[in-house]
């Protein structure tokens, strides 16, 4: 079965600081990966995400993510975090089976950011 | 992007009775709407797949009489939280996706309900 593991549930970081969450997933044809940002009481925003080609893809608000098929992974990065990056972050595979396009997540991880 | 909304942000209800949530796609067509829901701390749970104009497809373990959906439109879907009772207070998300792009594209979220049931 299709799954998501994110095996950070809680990392802080300093204000500029570089930031990795990692993020592996088990699925048995090519996946198609996301990862979304979700503030407080809020819906989910797309950072960034994978379907094919190059497999260092580049997000919105500085971050990448690289696609690694031999370790079934998908870490978030980025060098520098601000502030306004405190949140949680989803890392999610596409089950496309039964054709439709259903997000299955990973448990999230919560970002805290150090003054 | 596109847009989805969501209504209403938060909701309080008494125990007992029946909510409904709208999930709209603004200014694209969704043939498909799914239903998530999210626990305090948790990650998103898909309760549903809602079709337009077919009957909704539920997960294992998912009380279809206890969670209606209705996709009435190409722009609507609603979940209907009936008899509600303090455990299904949490928070329920829509997404949706474009019915003219291919399978392996993105899902537009809403930005959520919080139900509370008092």
């Amino acid at each position: 079965a299709q799954s998501v593991t994110q095996p950070d549930i809680h990392i802080t970081v300093s204000e500029g600081a570089s930031l990795e969450l990692r993020c592996n997933y088990s699925y048995g044809a090519t996946p198609y990966l996301f990862w979304y940002v979700q503030s407080p009481g809020q819906g989910l925003q797309l950072l960034l995400k994978y379907f094919s080609g190059d497999t260092l893809v580049q997000g919105i608000k500085g971050f990448e993510a690289e696609f690694k098929r031999s370790q079934s992974s998908f870490n978030l990065r980025k060098p520098s975090v601000h502030w306004s990056d405190a949140a949680e972050y989803f890392c999610a595979v596409a089950d496309l089976s039964g054709g439709y396009n259903k997000l299955i997540f990973g448990a999230g991880t919560r970002l805290a950011v150090h003054p | 992007g596109a847009v989805v909304s969501q209504h209403p942000s938060r909701v309080i209800c008494k125990s007992g009775t029946s909510v409904k949530i709208e999930c709209r796609s603004l200014d694209f067509q969704a043939t498909t709407m799914f239903w998530y829901r999210q626990f305090p701390k948790k990650s998103l749970m898909l309760m549903a797949t809602s079709n337009e104009g077919s009957k909704a497809t539920y997960e294992q373990g998912v009380e279809k009489d206890k969670f209606l959906i209705n996709h009435a439109s190409l722009t609507l879907s609603t979940l209907t939280v009936t008899s509600a009772h303090p455990e299904d207070s949490s928070f329920y998300i829509c997404s949706a996706r474009d019915r003219l792009q291919h399978l392996d594209t993105e899902a537009f979220f809403g930005q959520g309900t919080r139900l509370t049931v008092v």
